[in-house]
Formats: C-alpha cells, structure tokens, sequence
C-alpha cells in the first residue's frame, strides 16, 4: 500500500441498508477526514480525527458515523443509507493536522 | 462558517494564461489551499498560502490578500493537461479545511 486506499470503489445500496466505507492510509499521518463530493457544491466535512482515538464533526455530520481505533483506519458509516447520501466520497489524511491533505481516490455511492 | 466564492467555470486557449478568483469570508483563518482535480479523480495539492503575497511553483502561482478575504491562482503557459476543476479552500483556527465549489477550466487548442 502506498498513501490512501479506500473500499469499495462503488456500490449501489438499497435505502434503509447499513453500509461502512473503509479508509487506510500508510503514511502515518495522524489526522484523518471524510468529505463527500455533489455537483456544485464542492467537497463538504463529515468527520474528521486529529489523532487515533479522537472523533469531531464536520459541517454535514448527520447520519454519519466514524470511528478511529488506530492510526491507519478511519471508517465510515452510514447506519440506515437514504438517497440523499448519494454522492462521491472521499477519504483524506494529513500530518500533524496543519499540511495539506492528500486523498484516496474515492467511493462513489448511490442508494435507491 | 466559511463563505468561500470561485467562479464556476473558464475557458482559455492553450499556451495562454488564466487567472482564477477566490474570495473568502471566514469566522477564523489559518491557510488556503488550491487543489486541482481531474474529472473522475481525487485532488492534489497545489499551493498553499498563509501570509500576503505570491508563492510560485514552476507554472503555477498563488496570491493571497488576508484583509481584502482574496486569493488567486495564475496558471500560465497552459497545457491541455491543465483542463480539470481548481478548489480554493480556507483551513480554519481548528485546521479544519472548507472548499469552494471549484473552478472548471477548459483548455482549448
């Protein structure tokens, strides 16, 4: 593995289903971030962790839920999917929370 | 919050230079990033600026106004390679980032 990898890289998921989006990153970086992608309104916070074991909320937090139990995973997930939540999804990961971030190549989810 | 405006999309010929806008209104700032991001692929970092003034990176350049809430990035001798979207983004006092909703540039031959 060589920076981020993110699972799946597609999926289509019935509304109501539960659905964890995985994140690994080699680089350990201590933050970590989730972000997804509509058109015309740019990438936009779930999630974020400042280190292992810390979670906060980003600017669209609802529905959502992370978890950081070591430094390499951040999953993601979604507990009961609605079509809202259709969109492209991002994980980022940066060192010591203030360079820039470096992102995997993303999940593209629809639910029906 | 963050209000951070870039126009929607450009269009330049190749070999030109195009200069993208980015105002921001911001409750903290700490940064702002430029990334370019193909179609269908996740950004890369561009630049990043903190202090007034202009950073330059081979054919790219960032220019940052803290009291006038203004940046830009200048691409110059544009190459169609150089056609992908360009988000501007305020990092905030938390290092929390908040994008715009980018910048679609078209490179013509």
């Amino acid at each position: 593995i060589a920076g981020i990898t993110q699972a799946p890289t597609s999926q289509i998921l019935a509304a109501g289903r539960r659905m964890t989006l995985r994140c690994t990153q080699d680089m350990r970086h201590n933050a970590m971030y989730w972000y997804r992608q509509d058109l015309g309104l740019g990438l936009r916070l779930i999630h974020y962790s400042n280190t292992a074991g810390t979670t906060g909320k980003g600017e669209v937090p609802d529905g959502y839920s992370v978890s950081r139990a070591n430094t390499d995973d951040f999953p993601l997930t979604l507990a009961s999917a609605v079509p809202s939540q259709t969109s492209v999804y991002f994980c980022a990961s940066s060192d010591r929370a203030y360079n820039e971030q470096f992102f995997g190549p993303g999940t593209r989810l629809t639910v029906l | 919050g963050q209000n951070i405006d870039q126009p929607t999309e450009m269009t330049a010929t190749e070999g030109a230079i195009v200069q993208i806008n980015c105002t921001y209104q911001t409750s903290g700032f700490n940064g702002l990033f430029w990334y370019q991001q193909h179609a269908g692929e996740a950004p890369t970092f561009l630049s990043y600026n903190v202090l007034d003034g202009l950073e330059e990176k081979g054919r790219f350049s960032s220019f940052l106004s803290r009291s006038k809430g203004y940046s830009y990035l200048l691409l110059k001798e544009l190459q169609m390679k150089d056609s992908a979207s360009y988000l501007c983004a305020v990092r905030d006092g938390d290092y929390k980032l908040s994008f715009g909703a980018g910048t679609t540039v078209t490179v013509r031959a």
